[in-house]
């Protein structure tokens, strides 16, 4: 039954060290979204993929990356995450771009040692 | 810049009342406003969404109402019950129709006591 799903639930990763988060799909959605999320803080958007077309958000770092190697796999690349980076990482998938419900995966937590 | 704004970080209201939640926004010109629930460790869950050109919209105890004049919505709960204890999001479109992804707010601790 499930529809998004992230793995790993949990990560932990040292300073510097690069790390991937992954999500994937059975919903067959053409929106991908990741958002990054500090406790009790708003889900913040770093990027999305409409289809192939990747779309990054103005002050989402350089460090964050992401792919979508099919329609559904998205994957988040933090290329040196700093202690600034541990938060929870929410994907998130819709069918329209617009006025759309978005569906959200369980997240994952990082840490950062 | 623009800014959401949800009245209180925590909100407790006895069991069986109406819990009224707030999202005030401002310097936006959302064309839709939906109303998330999030528990704690996960991923927000949907319960909601209106259109710039509804005024209320309803599903079984919830009731959003969305005054683009006041720039507000508010979302209710009637006959709240202690598994409505959670966080509610709200979040708007921030592209003026365009489409690139929603912005939230904090979101609202609700707290229904037995």
């Amino acid at each position: 039954d499930a529809m998004v799903i992230q793995n790993p639930r949990y990560q932990v990763t040292q300073f510097g060290k690069p790390v991937t988060l992954s999500c994937s799909q059975t919903l067959n959605h053409n929106v991908m979204y990741w958002y990054q999320q500090k406790s009790s803080q708003a889900p913040k958007l770093l990027f999305h993929y409409y289809d192939k077309d990747f779309n990054n958000e103005a002050d989402t770092p350089d460090n964050f990356q992401s792919r979508r190697p099919n329609t559904s796999f998205c994957f988040l690349d933090i290329r040196s995450p700093g202690l600034g980076d541990a938060a929870m990482y929410l994907c998130a998938t819709s069918r329209k771009k617009f006025a759309d419900t978005q569906y959200f995966g369980p997240g994952t937590r990082l840490t950062v040692l | 810049s623009q800014k959401i704004e949800q009245n209180s970080e925590a909100l407790n209201i006895q069991e069986g009342k109406t819990a009224t939640l707030t999202c005030n926004y401002t310097n936006y010109s959302p064309a839709y406003l939906q109303w998330y629930r999030q528990d704690p460790g996960r991923g927000p869950v949907f319960l909601l969404l209106i259109r710039e050109n509804e005024k209320e919209k309803r599903k079984e105890r919830l009731k959003v109402t969305f005054d683009t004049t006041l720039k507000q919505s508010l979302f209710h709960i009637t006959a709240s019950q202690p598994a409505d204890s959670a966080t509610y999001l709200c979040a708007l479109d921030d592209s003026g129709g365009g489409a690139d992804g929603l912005t939230f707010g904090k979101g609202t601790h609700l707290i229904i006591q037995p």
